[in-house]
Order: C-alpha cells, then structure tokens, then sequence
C-alpha cells in the first residue's frame, strides 16, 4: 500500500457547487498535516494546515481522522479560481521528510 | 524578491551530459528540501538539509544524484550521466524551521533529457 494516497480524479464540479475528497495514509504519529494547492506548471503552494481538531478558512474546511487514516478537504460554493491539482502532505519518516500524495485535479465548470 | 529562487527554469541536456540545479532559499530558512515531481505525479522527496547537515537523502534515486549546502544557504543538486528518466521538474522548499512549519517552494528547474 502506498503510504499517502489520493483519488486522482478528475472531478469535474459545477461552480457553487460543495465537494470533498480524502487523503489516507499509511502511518503517521504527526500531530500536523497539510493541505497543498498546485496551478497547472506552477509550484506547490500551502492552501492549509490540519490539525487534530480540523481547520476551516473560509470555504475551506479540513479534517483529521486518526482513527481512519485519513484527512479530508471540504471546498463550500465552489469557484472558477478552485480550479488546481490539491495535495495532501503527510509527515512520515525520519528527518522531517514530508510525503507528498500525487494529487487530486478538481476542474469547476461555469 | 523575497522567495525561493530556483535555477535554470529549463534545462535540456543529452543523455549523459551531468547536470546542476541551483536553489536559493529564503534568506534565515533552515530547512531546505528537493523534491522531484514528474508529469501528473505529486512532488517526490529526494533530500533534506538542516542548515549545511544532509539529514536525509533517502529519495534520491541513485548515486547519479548529489545535494550539497556547503553554506546553510544555497543547495545545488547535481545529477551526473543524466538519462531520460531523470526528465521531471526540481523543485526546491524551504521552511523556517527545523521541524515543523510551512515550506515554500521555488517555481522549478525543469529538466528534460534527449
């Protein structure tokens, strides 16, 4: 199994529209993880941190189930500008290191 | 600019030829990372540095692959005999601290071998 996983997608959403996807993962004693957004050709950019009692900015609301493995990212009224590929950032391993799910792609369609 | 600077944006480079990534990281950022992130994939970790230290190289691929901060500041990553494989986008992070925080990436060296 790998050790953070996303559904790929794409979800194809109309905009206003609510939509959610999950992240598992594999193993991890963290107390914090991440949510990443990343533009076509862009670089990674940190939409928001998950904490053990879940985040909301906004339309953005993130969970944690330690229970399940899985952190969840819930986008509200959904806007043309949501459009990106959103990744999920695990901490796992020694020295910090932060996996990276592969993404999932949320297209928002007028 | 205040951000991560990354060099070359592009780079093309024939089967073999060695090649070398250049990261500037935010001025005082500690940790500076090397993630490799082929086309539809999320970023991969390659390595970690903590000020000069290299924490942890366990992501590099083979021993092709070479990171150094001989400074704490500026990273190159070097990759020697390059193959087409090796064809992805490196992108460089830095986060303030040690263990725990945001990173904030540079816009990628994108290297494509013929």
């Amino acid at each position: 199994r790998k050790e953070v996983e996303q559904d790929p997608g794409p979800f194809n959403v109309p905009e206003g529209a609510t939509v959610a996807f999950n992240c598992t993962y594999s193993n991890s004693a963290s107390q914090s993880f991440f949510w990443y957004r990343q533009d076509c050709r862009k670089e990674p950019k940190l939409l928001m941190s998950v904490y053990s009692s879940g985040n909301e900015d906004g339309r953005f609301t993130a969970q944690l189930n330690r229970a399940s493995q899985y952190i969840s990212l819930l986008i509200r009224d959904s806007k043309l500008s949501d459009s990106a590929t959103y990744l999920c950032v695990v901490p796992l391993g020694g020295a910090d290191g932060l996996t990276f799910g592969k993404g999932t792609h949320l297209i928002i369609q007028p | 600019g205040a951000g991560v600077s990354q060099s070359p944006r592009y780079k093309v480079a024939k089967r073999g030829q060695d090649v070398a990534l250049r990261c500037d990281p935010i001025s005082g950022h500690v940790s500076l990372f090397w993630y490799q992130q082929a086309l539809g994939q999320g970023p991969e970790f390659l390595t970690y540095f903590q000020n000069e230290a290299q924490l942890d190289k366990s992501g590099l691929p083979s021993d092709r692959f070479f990171a150094e901060r001989p400074e704490g500041s500026v990273s190159t990553l070097k990759i020697q005999r390059t193959q087409q494989e090796d064809s992805a986008v490196y992108l460089c992070a830095s986060r303030e601290l040690a263990a725990t925080g945001e990173l904030f990436f540079g816009e990628g060296s994108r290297l494509t071998v013929l």
